[in-house]
């Protein structure tokens, strides 16, 4: 059992590229999420999916896209990368959209 | 509005020595709690959840909180300190109050456990 994984363990990008993380869920969980984690600012929600079809945006979307195609993909995809957007980038799943939700081991991003 | 503190930053304790983790929060629902524990460029990893059932939360590897309402409090402990717990761990209250039913989760700054031998 995965649980939730996530590609690319860590990139570094240059400035202006895109990019898309990917993650992957195999425990049919309806609900998707992806944080971005800085130094004294903790974790921060960028978008998130309630069901396949559906997402949302959190507190820091800007600079980022996501989609939801089916139950178990919910790609984060930088446009233009920024310096800005480096940082540790985690998806989580739950079952639902008030259940507790279970995390991936991350993806560092450093963009120069 | 919902909000999380943990009152220490930094905890140190000696294998084998009780933990105590602080946590209070503040929220205008009947609130669910959690604690995550971070290993060192780890993920986070539920350590134990409350969602208004026992006030005494028993969690994995030894931890447990207790929900004090009149305290705002969901302090987690573990009786006996091993090496394998030093992390950081959050405590995170889920705000039911968010328009459009997603689970926001409020995150407290953290706490580093650091554990001596």
């Amino acid at each position: 059992i995965a649980g939730i994984t996530q590609a690319p363990t860590s990139q570094i990008l240059a400035a202006g590229r895109r990019m898309t993380l990917r993650c992957t869920q195999d425990m049919r969980h309806n609900a998707m999420y992806w944080y971005r984690q800085d130094l004294g600012l903790g974790l921060r929600l960028i978008h998130y999916s309630n069901t396949a079809g559906t997402t949302g945006k959190g507190e820091v979307p800007d600079g980022y896209s996501v989609s939801r195609a089916n139950t178990d993909d919910f790609p984060l995809t930088l446009a233009s990368a920024v310096p800005s957007q480096t940082s540790v980038y985690f998806c989580a799943s739950s079952r639902d959209a008030r259940t507790e939700q279970f995390f991936g081991p991350g993806t560092r991003l450093t963009v120069l | 509005a919902q909000s999380v503190t943990q009152l220490d930053s930094h905890v140190s304790v000696s294998e084998g020595t009780p933990v105590l983790l602080r946590c209070n929060y503040s929220s205008s629902y009947s609130p669910s709690l959690f604690w995550y524990v971070q290993h060192p460029n780890k993920g986070l990893q539920l350590l134990l959840k409350y969602t208004s059932a026992a006030t005494l939360v028993k969690g994995i590897n030894g931890f447990e909180a207790e929900f004090k309402k009149s305290e705002t409090s969901f302090h987690l402990t573990k009786p006996s300190a091993h090496m394998s717990d030093a992390a950081e761990y959050f405590c995170v209250v889920s705000d039911q109050s968010v328009a459009g039913g997603y689970n926001k989760l409020i995150f407290g700054a953290g706490t580093r456990l650091a554990v001596h031998p």
